[in-house]
C-alpha cells in the first residue's frame, strides 16, 4: 500500500533560520508526492509537488522540497523561516485513479521570534 | 471564482440524526473528494468521484453516502450520525491526475 510518514509531530525553529519538515514515503512504482499547508481553521493549500524530473522542486511562499529516491524521502525546506510560516504541514502521496491522496499525520511548524 | 465552497461551516447533531454536507466547485473540475480530518490522523479519504454519475469508496466510507449528479456538486450524506463521526470534513476538487487538489474551508461536525 502507498503511504507517507511524517516522523515529527512538531518542529520549532527561530525566525530567519532554515527549516526542514520531514517526510518519507513507501510506494510501489513511481511516487507522486505533494506538500500542503493548513492555517488555523482553514482548508489545505497546495505548496508543491513532485511528479518526475528534477529532484529539487520549488513551490509557493519560498518553499522547496528535495526528492531523494535512495532514502525514500521528500523533505520540505525553506532557507529562512518566517513567523507567518507557522502552520500545520501535510505530506501526501497519490494512491490511485481519481487523484486519490493518502496523507501523513501532519507536522506542526512553530516559528518563533 | 469562488473555488470550492462548503456548507454549513458548523453543525451539531444528535446520535441517529441524518444530514447532508454540501460541496460545490465552480472550476469545472472532474475529480472531487471528501476527506475527514481527525487529530493525529491526518486526512482520510471517505468517497471520491471522477465525474458526474461516477463515485467510489475511499478509505473510510462506512456511514456515508455520496452522489454526483452534476460536475459542480458533490454532497456527502450521513445516514445515521454516530459520535465517531465527530470530525472536520473537507471537500476537494482537481483537474485530472497528478494535479493539485483545491480544498474547501471545511465543516466542523459534532455528534452528541
Amino acid at each position: 500500500a502507498q503511504s507517507v510518514a511524517q516522523p515529527e509531530d512538531q518542529v520549532n525553529v527561530a525566525e530567519g533560520n532554515p527549516l526542514t519538515v520531514k517526510c518519507t514515503y513507501s510506494v510501489s512504482g513511481n511516487p507522486y508526492l505533494f506538500w500542503y499547508v493548513q492555517y488555523p481553521n482553514r482548508g489545505l493549500q497546495f505548496l508543491l509537488k513532485y511528479i518526475t524530473g528534477d529532484n529539487l522542486v520549488k513551490g509557493s511562499y519560498g518553499f522547496e522540497a528535495e526528492f531523494n529516491k535512495s532514502q525514500t524521502s521528500f523533505h520540505l525546506k525553506k532557507p529562512s523561516a518566517l513567523v507567518s510560516d507557522s502552520a500545520l504541514y501535510f505530506c501526501a502521496v497519490r494512491t490511485g485513479g481519481g487523484n486519490k491522496l493518502t496523507f501523513g499525520t501532519g507536522t506542526q511548524l512553530k516559528v518563533e521570534l | 471564482n469562488a473555488g470550492v465552497t462548503q456548507t454549513p461551516k458548523f453543525q451539531v447533531l444528535k446520535t441517529g440524526q441524518s444530514m447532508t454536507l454540501q460541496c460545490a466547485q465552480d472550476m469545472n473540475h472532474e475529480y472531487m473528494s471528501w476527506y475527514r480530518q481527525d487529530p493525529g490522523m491526518g486526512l482520510r479519504l471517505i468517497h471520491y468521484s471522477v465525474g458526474a454519475g461516477i463515485t467510489d469508496q475511499g478509505e473510510v466510507p462506512n456511514g456515508y453516502n455520496v452522489s454526483r449528479s452534476t460536475t459542480e456538486d458533490f454532497p456527502l450524506r450521513l445516514l445515521s450520525a454516530a459520535p465517531s463521526q465527530t470530525s472536520v470534513y473537507f471537500c476537494a476538487s482537481s483537474r485530472g491526475n497528478y494535479n493539485e487538489q483545491f480544498f474547501g474551508p471545511g465543516t466542523r461536525l459534532t455528534v452528541l
